[in-house]
């Protein structure tokens, strides 16, 4: 089976800009997790969703925002991007509706804001 | 908030020694978790101990987990050039609270 697949992989933005990352989770797996990762540090959380229900949501500005679809894939969008926003964004998927079971990463997408 | 702390940030060992790294977390914990990381890319899920346990094995992992001092440790037997990689430990408080990573271990493993 596929794991967790994201896209695109990498991504060059200027600032004031908007984006949208994609995530495909683990056939079977209704549960979607957003993580941020920056340079140095371990990653930190941003949302979960799970059957289309947003479960979790992190300490990250309104800007951060996103939806699951009917086949549970998963969207996360920034708006008015800044420097500071260039990380790692990763996503996770899980067989279960908890938040801190066992997470299955994607290669995640390298977002640079320029 | 709540977070592990890995040590070292960084430790450099012979391929074929034995490498361990430490986590330590400030509050009660429900689960911890251990996840791998190569190059910046995507985390691998290593094992998760919960907080009524005190010992778990996978294979050359072994993970310890003693709440008392609020704190973990990874060992990892008879290391490999394979496993250079970031080593991040993971807690969270309550089975629906979020997953809180710490920011990791480097270990180099050279052959």
């Amino acid at each position: 089976d596929a794991g967790v697949t994201q896209s695109p992989t990498h991504l060059i933005k200027t600032r004031g800009q908007q984006v949208t990352l994609r995530c495909s989770p683990i056939s079977g797996h209704k549960s979607v997790s957003w993580y941020q990762q920056v340079l140095g540090q371990g990653p930190q959380f941003i949302f979960q969703y799970y059957e289309k229900e947003e479960r979790g949501r992190g300490n990250f500005p309104d800007r951060f925002s996103a939806r699951q679809f009917p086949n549970y894939s998963s969207e996360l969008n920034v708006n008015a991007l800044l420097l500071g926003d260039s990380a790692l964004y990763l996503c996770a998927s899980s067989d279960t509706g908890w938040i801190s079971e066992t997470q299955y990463f994607g290669p995640g997408t390298r977002l640079l804001v320029l | 908030s709540q977070q592990g702390e890995e040590d070292p940030q960084a430790l450099s060992i012979q391929e074929g020694e034995n490498a361990t790294m430490n986590c330590s977390y400030k509050t009660s914990i429900n689960n911890l978790q251990w996840y791998r990381q190569n190059s910046g890319r995507g985390l691998v899920h290593l094992i998760l101990i919960r907080s009524n346990e005190r010992e778990k094995h996978s294979g050359r992992l072994r993970v310890t987990l003693d709440t008392s001092k609020k704190s973990s440790s990874l060992l990892i037997t008879a290391s490999r050039a394979a496993d250079t990689a970031s080593y991040f430990c993971a807690t969270d408080v309550s089975g629906n609270t979020p997953l809180v990573f710490g920011k990791g271990t480097r270990l180099s493993v050279i052959a």
